[in-house]
């Protein structure tokens, strides 16, 4: 069963609007979120990360938003930018594991 | 800047074939993990490593064993490779640091392996 889900497999946004992508979880023992950025032939590279005992984290363009009553993280990238067009993973870590969201793949289009 | 290489960017074997995936990063991390991304499987843990010659099991180890006998290096063995096995495969390492997983994940390439 999967703990962590991106139900959103794709998302499209115009440059310069904002790009919202959501993760929801299941165990309320996670404690340790983040997101990850992969594009095509590469490997994933960590973008931001948020612990439970906040509810927001902001990184230049990037701001993950944590909701523990909802079990509910999103991502918020503003402005939108074609080079962030890519697939994004969020993530949980719980008991040593690191567990992975689907994916979500955001294309930033002119 | 942390640095994981991975041995192969693409490979095409045969179903049986005993396949050696490696991965190696120069930063000195305790921690190293080997996981396949799937198309709407996300990725998925095999195995793991917290030291040289400890291994743990991830989600997904079956079919799968590994190897760490130094610090910089783990490998993947597909025993018997399998054409489900075909994937993209990912090796990251990191810092050890409270539970170990606290610490950022960095990612090789990938290898994208093909079965047949």
């Amino acid at each position: 069963d999967q703990q962590v889900k991106q139900n959103s497999p794709s998302l499209s946004v115009q440059e310069g609007r904002i790009s919202i992508l959501n993760c929801d979880y299941t165990n309320s023992m996670f404690d340790y979120f983040l997101w990850y950025k992969k594009y095509p032939a590469e490997g994933p590279t960590f973008l931001i990360s948020i612990s439970s005992i906040k509810d927001k984290n902001e990184d230049g363009r990037f701001t993950v938003f944590l909701n523990k009553s909802a079990k509910h993280l999103s991502l918020h990238i503003v402005p939108s930018q074609p080079g962030d067009s890519a697939v994004y993973f969020c993530a949980a870590i719980s008991a040593d594991k690191l567990i992975f969201g689907t994916g979500t793949r955001l294309q930033v289009f002119p | 800047d942390v640095k994981v290489t991975q041995s192969s960017r693409y490979l095409v074997k045969r179903t049986g074939e005993k396949v050696f995936l490696e991965c190696v990063q120069d930063m000195d991390h305790e921690n190293m993990f080997w996981y396949r991304q799937d198309p709407g499987l996300g990725l998925r843990l095999i195995y793991f490593s917290y030291d040289v010659k400890m291994k743990e099991k991830g989600d997904i180890p079956e079919g799968y064993s590994v190897s760490r006998e130094k610090k910089e290096r783990f490998s993947l063995i597909l025993e018997s490779a399998s054409t489900n096995q075909t994937s993209m495969y990912l090796c990251a390492s990191s810092l050890a640091g409270g539970g170990g997983y606290q610490e950022t994940q960095y990612f090789g390439p990938g290898t994208r392996l093909l079965v047949l």
